[in-house]
């Protein structure tokens, strides 16, 4: 069936460093893919999309980058602060039978070390 | 403005106990959904309500009801809650069924004893 897969499971980094989160997605006809951030005790939060017809989007110290040929998208913070600890969820997006069908990864818990 | 906001936020109930999850948003967004949180198996989709007087199912729907109760309201109801429903709950909603960008309340822990 459809699925999305996302690595690492967990990640820690210094502050100041680089993270980058991966995720793979079966279904060709995904043509979405947004990234959300969960703070404990909070409800996923949309911090960036980009759509297929876009190889790479950045915002600030946030870049999403999508391979389409590969299914292959990721995300990329830069600067890493410790209000960026967090867990983090990409998903793949297609349109049908009248609505968007998310297929969710199963989360990436990044830890930012002062 | 608060957005979607989900009631209670932790919930502990007994298997065969019945309990109906609030949820409210005031983006006047015409859909909304109901998801569940368990670990290591991402976000799945219970059912959604593509506009106010309908319902669908989900990924995921046997065991729960819903109702679209008003353009701003939807709950998601356990009948007989069974020990494999503990999870964490999130309601979303989204501007139309043809708006990717869903907007998520912060979440019901349920534990069903």
């Amino acid at each position: 069936g459809e699925n999305v897969e996302q690595h690492p499971s967990t990640l820690s980094v210094q502050e100041g460093d680089s993270a980058v989160i991966k995720c793979t997605y079966s279904d060709s006809a995904s043509n979405y893919f947004p990234w959300y951030k969960q703070e404990l005790g909070k409800g996923p939060q949309l911090i960036i999309d980009i759509r297929s017809n876009v190889g790479e989007k950045k915002d600030q110290r946030i870049a999403v980058t999508l391979n389409k040929t590969a299914k292959h998208f990721s995300l990329h913070i830069t600067e890493t602060q410790p209000e960026d600890s967090a867990v983090y969820f990409c998903a793949a997006v297609r349109f049908t039978s009248g609505t968007y069908k998310y297929i969710f990864g199963t989360g990436t818990r990044l830890k930012v070390l002062a | 403005n608060a957005g979607v906001t989900q009631t209670p936020k932790f919930q502990v109930l007994k298997t065969g106990q019945s309990m109906t999850l609030q949820c409210a948003q005031d983006m006047n967004h015409n859909s909304m959904y109901w998801y569940r949180q368990d670990p290591g198996m991402g976000l799945r989709l219970i059912y959604y309500s593509a506009s106010e007087g309908t319902t669908d199912k989900g990924e995921v729907p046997n065991g729960y009801n819903v109702s679209r109760l008003n353009k701003r309201e939807f709950s998601l109801r356990l009948e007989s809650a069974a020990p494999s429903q503990t999870s964490v709950y999130f309601c979303a909603s989204s501007v139309t069924p043809t708006d990717e960008k869903l907007f998520f309340g912060s979440g019901t822990q349920l534990s069903v004893l």
